[in-house]
């Protein structure tokens, strides 16, 4: 059983389309996130839902948007892609209190065209 | 502000040498926890462990042993008779407390690839 699944693993498509990531976790936490990791391996946040309702966006474009249907679930939709959104966008979910740690799903690698 | 510096780039090492892998942080928080993740070739990241600010306890796990030291900011972390399935890179990260506590923002370090040879 997949703790925190991600789909698709790949996607490859071209500069102007709209794609979305879907997050899906099992473990029963409340928060969700969504991270970056560019080509040098860099980890940055994007997002974070705790209870469905969103607490951080860290200055991404509003061409990204997340969705948090219930508590398990968290989408990345991304409008108009462009070359520099190229890279590997991993979900993650902890249970907010005490600072727990993140589980990660095991990342999606977006190349744009 | 937070921030996680990994000035080690990428270390080689032999097979059953040992390697310290290093991490210093910044944070004007009094509580704060401290985590180490692994990135192997496949590319998922992979929870190895968790220690809050009052634990300076070493930690040891098979292999595996964490050395924090508040006094120089530091949480090391030591690979005991390398192998190479130890190859990876290797992730420090602070945690940023947010909303009451209600969500873990983890700042990263830039991490260090680790090469194992055999």
């Amino acid at each position: 059983d997949t703790a925190v699944s991600q789909t698709p693993k790949y996607l490859v498509t071209q500069m102007g389309n709209d794609k979305s990531i879907k997050c899906e976790q099992n473990l029963g936490h409340d928060t969700m996130y969504w991270y970056k990791q560019d080509s040098k391996k860099f980890l940055k946040i994007m997002f974070s839902y705790n209870n469905k309702e969103l607490i951080i966006n860290e200055t991404v474009p509003n061409r990204f948007s997340p969705k948090s249907p219930d508590k398990a679930h968290l989408n990345l939709h991304i409008n108009s892609l462009e070359l520099g959104d190229s890279a590997v966008y991993f979900c993650a979910s902890s249970q907010g209190k005490e600072f727990k740690a993140l589980f990660f799903g095991s990342g999606t690698q977006l190349s744009v065209l | 502000a937070q921030k996680v510096t990994q000035a080690q780039t990428e270390i080689s090492v032999v097979e059953k040498e040992d390697v310290t892998l290093d991490c210093v942080y910044e944070t004007r928080d009094t509580t704060y926890y401290l985590f180490w993740y692994k990135q192997p070739p496949s590319g998922e990241l992979v929870f190895l462990i968790r220690r809050n600010s009052f634990d300076e306890q070493n930690e040891i796990s098979g292999r595996y042993s964490w050395n924090f030291q508040k006094s120089t900011s530091s949480f090391n972390f030591t690979i005991t008779a390398s192998q190479v399935v130890d190859s990876a890179v290797y992730f420090c990260a602070l945690s940023e407390a947010f909303y009451g506590g209600a969500t873990n923002k983890l700042i990263f370090g830039t991490g260090t690839l680790l090469a194992v040879q055999p």
